[in-house]
């Protein structure tokens, strides 16, 4: 149980196009999900936090603008990139908190964006 | 005060010998304690956790020690394998507060097993 799918796992895009990573919760209802993102080699790091029904919340330095979040269901969370560029290439991650459950996180299996 | 510092950055053990991996955080607040395995390309995998009302946990081969006082914590890998050959994270939340589910990971082990 408490699967969290991503999709696509990897996409190629032109600099200056919008990319849209889906993450789902498969069978269980999540009202929380995380996005992180991750660079080659290095640690995970919290970029929002997508809440179903209401607006996502942004760590500091993180544009807002520039990163969609829609959380319109208790089992679907988007992240839009708009109008990405080669800096915008990385590793994103979802993770989703399991609703009423005990301490149970979920990560997706992640997605690659490059933007060439 | 949300840093969670993992040490070695790398570690390269022999087939059957012990990996330890050290983190050490920084705010009193974080109360739940995970590990997490990453193969390459893939998302981060839960191995084990612990909160601060025991100082050891054990699953299989796996044992996390937790010392409160010191703000710190360990994965202990017995009898490494070629297969535990992955980046691990630590990382800590705050699990009874509205932060909780937010994450902050510590920098990442690269383990390699050698046959």
């Amino acid at each position: 149980g408490a699967v969290v799918s991503q999709h696509p796992s990897r996409v190629i895009c032109k600099s200056g196009t919008s990319v849209k990573i889906e993450c789902r919760s498969l069978d269980f209802q999540a009202t929380t999900m995380f996005w992180y993102r991750q660079f080659p080699k290095k640690s995970l790091m919290l970029m929002a936090t997508s809440n179903e029904g209401s607006k996502a919340t942004y760590e500091q330095g993180v544009e807002k603008d520039k990163f969609l979040i829609n959380h319109a269901s208790l089992t679907l969370s988007t992240l839009t990139v708009t109008s990405a560029h080669p800096e915008d290439s990385s590793f994103y991650i979802c993770s989703a908190r399991v609703l009423g459950g005990a301490n149970v996180l979920t990560f997706g299996a992640g997605s690659r964006l490059t933007v060439l | 005060q949300q840093q969670v510092k993992q040490s070695p950055q790398s570690l390269i053990v022999q087939k059957g010998g012990i990996s330890i991996i050290n983190c050490a955080y920084e705010n009193t607040a974080f109360d739940y304690f995970p590990w997490y395995q990453q193969f390459p390309g893939k998302g981060p995998a839960l191995l084990i956790a612990i909160r601060p009302d025991v100082s050891e946990k054990k699953e299989g081969r796996f044992t996390i020690s937790f010392n409160k006082s010191a703000k710190q914590f360990s994965l202990h890998i017995m009898d490494s394998q070629p297969g535990d050959s992955a980046t691990y994270f630590c990382a800590a939340t705050d699990a009874g507060g509205t932060s909780y589910g937010k994450l902050t990971f510590g920098q990442g082990t690269i383990l390699t097993v050698h046959p």
